[in-house]
This record gives structure tokens, sequence and C-alpha cells, in this order.
């Protein structure tokens, strides 16, 4: 059974701070899904990686994959109170995504 | 544009009682899957279909019950309640392939079994 590590389990900051959050697993991802989940709500796809090496940008957000596609980090430039919430990284074990693997999380406080 | 929809958002039940969480989606997906999410656990897969009348069991099946008779329902059914499914549970859809395909998640079921 693959195991995915995320870390830190808890990160709180001042808002215009960056942070980077991580996901590790115990084998290789065949693609690798990031998630934000607020409270009271389901998580929200942010992004899917699939090829190693590969960095994705989503406004603020930086996604990278490595080489080996054994980890991934998330980086967050200038972090907003909007940024608040549960940081989720998931793989889908094959290239089905009904059938996901969740990390336990990167809980993320940006104080204003 | 209602997407996945999830019933009740709350729920008490005593132990051994049995009840359904119900999941709609309106957007035509072949895929639909329950998880329950714990505190300090993440998210882990109690069932999933992959169209209707297929259904297969996930990393945590025990003590639930699923059908899928049409494309847009998917039940999930405790048939005897106990403490250790107090839990939040949600319920995703999606088109199945990863690339280019989004799953959704439903905004969750807030179960409490005393």
């Amino acid at each position: 059974t693959q195991l995915l590590e995320q870390s830190p389990q808890f990160l709180s900051i001042q808002e215009g701070e960056n942070l980077t959050v991580y996901c590790n697993s115990s084998s290789v991802f065949s693609s690798l899904q990031w998630y934000r989940q607020e409270p009271g709500e389901g998580p929200v796809l942010l992004v899917t990686v699939v090829t190693g090496g590969e960095v994705k940008k989503l406004k603020r957000l930086t996604f990278q994959f490595g080489d080996a596609r054994k980890d991934s980090s998330l980086h967050i430039t200038a972090a907003q109170p909007g940024d608040t919430g549960l940081y989720l990284c998931a793989d889908d074990g094959g290239g089905s995504n009904y059938k996901l693997t969740f990390g336990k999380g990167t809980l993320l406080t940006v104080n204003p | 544009n209602a997407g996945v929809t999830q019933t009740p958002k709350f729920q008490v039940l005593k132990t051994g009682q049995s009840m359904t969480l119900q999941c709609a989606q309106d957007m035509n997906h072949e895929y639909m899957s329950w998880y329950r999410q714990d505190p300090g656990m993440g998210l882990r897969l109690i069932h999933y279909s992959v169209g209707a009348g297929i259904t297969d069991q996930g990393e945590v099946p025990n003590g639930y019950n699923v059908s899928r008779s049409t494309t847009e329902d998917f039940p999930l059914r405790l048939l005897s309640a106990a403490p250790s499914q107090t839990s939040v549970y949600f319920c995703a859809s999606s088109y199945g392939e990863v690339n280019g395909n989004t799953i959704y998640f439903g905004e969750g079921s807030w179960l409490t079994v005393v």
C-alpha cells in the first residue's frame, strides 16, 4: 500500500510570507494531484502533475514534481488569508481518478 | 449548476441504527466514489463505481454497502452504525481519466454515531 507523507502537518504564517509544503511517497507516483480544502467543504482540485521534473504555476502557487516522481512540493508566494485551508496531495494509483490515495494534509493558516 | 449533491449534511445516529447517505451528480460522470475523512487520517476510499451496476471496494469498506442503479446516484448505506463510523463522508464523481479531467467532491456529510 502506497504511503503519502505530507509535511509540515501544520503551518501558521503572516500575510505576505512565502511557504513551501511537501508530499513524499514510498513508491513512484502514477500521477499526483494537489487539492485545497476549506472548512466545511469538500476538496477542490488545484493541479495534476504527471511528468517527472514538471513545474506548473497557478497564479501565486507553484507546483513541482520530482524527477524520480516520488516527491512533490507546493510553493506559495506572498500568502494571503484566502490561502488558508488544508492542502492535500493524492495519487491516482494508475491513471484513474476515482481511486485516490490521499496524504494526511498540511493545515495552513495565513494570519492578516 | 448543482455538481455533486450530498444529503443529509448532518446526522446523529444511535449505535445499531441504519441509514443511507445520498449522493447525486448531474454531470453524467461514469465514475463515483465515497471517502471518509477522520482527524489526522486524510481521506480514505470506502467504495467506488465505474458505471451503473458496477461497484467495488476501496481501502475501508467494512460496515458499508453501495449500489449504483443509475448514472446519477450512488448511495452509501450503513447497515448497523458503530461509533467508529463517526466521520465526515465525501462523495466524488469524475470521467475517470486523470489527464484533462477534474474530480468533483460534494460538500460532505457529517455523521456522529453515539
